[in-house]
This record gives C-alpha cells, structure tokens and sequence, in this order.
C-alpha cells in the first residue's frame, strides 16, 4: 500500500514568510509524528497526535510553530514568520498504536 | 531527559570486514529502534527491539539489545558496498508501560562507508 507522503518536497522562503507543509500518514495509522532533522544531525521530535488530538507538543521550537490534524488523517505542520534557523528537513511518520513509525520522504525547506 | 549516544558517529571500512556500532540510552525504554538514512533520502526502518536480550538479525545486519546495560549493538557482518549509508538508533520516550506509542529520541547517527 501507499507510504506517509509529503508536500511540498521542497521549500524556497524568504525571512518572514509563512509556511505549510503537509503529511498524508499511511491510511488507518493512529499516530503521526512530526521531526525536524538539521544537516549531519538526526531528526529530532516536534509534536504527535494520536487521532485528531495533539498529544504532545513539547519539541516545538517556538510558538511560531503550529500543527494540526483535525480530522484526524492528513496533517500540516505551519511555519510562521519563518527564521534561517528554520531551513532544515521536515519529516512526517505514522504508526499503529503503538509500533514501528514509518516515515516520509520529507519537506527540505530552505529560508534566505 | 532522554539522551541516545551512537558510537563511532564515523566509520570507514573495507568490504568482507565486520564491525560493531553502540548505541546507549540514559533512561528505561520498553522499544529501541535501527534506522536506515541514505543521503537524500528518509528513514528506512530496520529493527524494532522490544525486550531485554532481544535478538533480530536480517541479511548481514544484526541488531541486539540489553535494557539493563541499556544499550543496543547493530552488528555488521561481511560488509558490503551497499550497506554503505548513515544508522540511526532511537529509543521511544514513553514510559516502560506500554501505554502508548509517543515520539523517538535519536542518536546522532553513524555514518558507514564501505570501501571495495
């Protein structure tokens, strides 16, 4: 069957702007999770939502940084008033509750 | 806090030799996971470890666990051009209840280049 997709896979912004990544988990999957990974570095965790619930949003960097899942399958994870600091890759994974998080091929987003 | 610590986070070898990679964690976890990077690309699971002594092996790879030492070992057998990519350990941050799935702590990677 299809895997978590995510678009866009890749992200141009300017200092300042808004930005919206989306994740479309793997169909039935409870849990989905959203990682930022720096370059040479591994992901590290953002938020999770079990169905439509944010669960836990403890590795948001700042309150610039929002998601949502509200009918509990695709996902956006929003950016605001994006900083250089920001450029990273965003990965998205789902999993049954609880198992294996599958992940995504990831949005590559670049702020200049 | 949860902290994941691989080591080597580098490592250069030939093909047809073996080596080991370490990953230790700092606090009790019921699930250790491997995951595969290749440059460009996502994560790729490997190995799911649920219990102390834990043992599971696929192709050259084979991954163990020891929950008292708290530590997990990935060990490469007859290396080969192909394994060449960047290992990621991650343990899960939920409690040992099972309760629930939660997000992963990773360690840093080790980044493998298998030379012929």
């Amino acid at each position: 069957g299809a895997g978590v997709s995510q678009s866009p896979r890749y992200k141009v912004a300017k200092r300042g702007q808004d930005v919206a990544l989306r994740c479309d988990p793997i169909s039935g999957h409870v849990s989905l999770f959203w990682y930022q990974q720096a370059l040479g570095q591994g992901p590290e965790f953002l938020t999770y939502f079990q169905n439509e619930a944010q669960l836990d949003k403890s590795g948001l960097p700042s309150d610039r940084f929002f998601a949502e899942r509200p009918e509990g399958s695709v996902s956006t994870l929003k950016i605001q008033r994006t900083q250089q600091e920001d450029s990273a890759v965003y990965l998205c994974a789902s999993s049954d509750l609880p198992g294996t998080q599958y992940f995504g091929p990831g949005t590559r987003l670049l702020v200049l | 806090e949860l902290k994941v610590e691989q080591n080597p986070l580098f490592l250069s070898m030939q093909e047809g030799k073996n080596y080991t990679i370490y990953c230790n964690y700092s606090t009790t976890s019921d699930r250790l996971y491997w995951y595969r990077q290749d440059p460009g690309k996502s994560l790729e699971s490997l190995f799911v470890l649920l219990s102390n002594g834990a043992v599971k092996q696929e192709g050259r790879l084979m991954a163990s666990l020891d929950t008292k030492a708290r530590l997990s070992t990935l060990h490469i057998t007859a290396a080969v051009h192909d394994l060449s990519a960047t290992y990621f350990c991650a343990v899960d941050m939920s409690s040992g209840s099972g309760g629930g799935a939660d997000g992963l702590t990773f360690g840093k990677g080790t980044h493998l280049i298998i030379q012929p």
